[in-house]
């Protein structure tokens, strides 16, 4: 079975710098999809960055990018010039393809700090 | 456009009711899923509509349930509750059938308290 694992409960970070929040999953599945995303405390959750297995290239949205490594089934979050907004509950997600159910990580509460 | 819409937004129900939850979701989107969180269990599939049919279905009991309208707008059931069915369920739709853009929007959840 498919398992997401998010190994740092809470993350702290100063305003203005940079975080990385981790992510490793396990699949025996060769083209899967991976998703971060953040939900503050409207509980909305909203998508951060999505990642297809089969492509090398790692995903970027502005401020936010992944350090995809498949072999390692590594899936990691980094953000670049931490804002206030930024504070949230971020959640790692796996999906074996497009009409599969989203396995979801722990989570990581992460806190910044003005 | 409009974004995928739950009602109600909070909910305190007795333990041995029922208690039914909706989700409008993204006009056009024809997959609507269901998902349960909890400060323990974290975040757990219930099921999956797909054009008023259910696709996949989570590990939970036969008390809960659902179903699709031909609008797409689609309801959650929870027979007999618990008081470990108190969580925040959320309902994501999508309506990306190629790969490309494939991803889930959500709602701002339906919080359950059940005493």
């Amino acid at each position: 079975a498919q398992t997401v694992t998010q190994s740092q409960p809470e993350m702290s970070v100063q305003e203005a710098e940079t975080v990385t929040l981790s992510c490793t999953y396990d699949t025996s599945e060769s083209d899967y999809y991976l998703f971060w995303y953040k939900q503050p405390p409207s509980r909305q959750m909203i998508l951060v960055i999505r990642q297809e297995a089969y492509k090398q290239q790692n995903a970027t949205e502005n401020r936010f990018s992944v350090n995809f490594q498949k072999a390692a089934k590594s899936f990691s979050l980094k953000i670049s010039d931490s804002q206030l907004g930024d504070a949230a509950m971020y959640f790692c997600a796996y999906s074996r393809d497009s009409n599969y159910q989203l396995i979801w990580g722990a989570g990581t509460k992460l806190i910044i700090k003005p | 456009k409009a974004g995928v819409t739950q009602t109600p937004r909070y909910l305190i129900k007795t333990r041995g009711q029922q208690v039914t939850l909706s989700c409008s979701p993204i006009s056009g989107h024809r997959s609507v899923s269901w998902y349960q969180q909890t400060p323990g269990q974290g975040l757990q599939f219930l099921f999956e509509y797909f054009s008023e049919t259910q696709r996949n279905k989570g590990n939970f009991p036969g008390r809960f349930s659902g179903r699709q309208f031909s609008n797409s707008r689609s309801e959650m059931n929870v027979s007999t509750l618990e008081l470990g069915d108190s969580a925040l369920y959320l309902c994501a739709s999508s309506g990306q059938e190629l790969r490309e853009n494939y991803g889930y929007t959500f709602g701002s959840g339906t919080r359950l308290t059940v005493v």
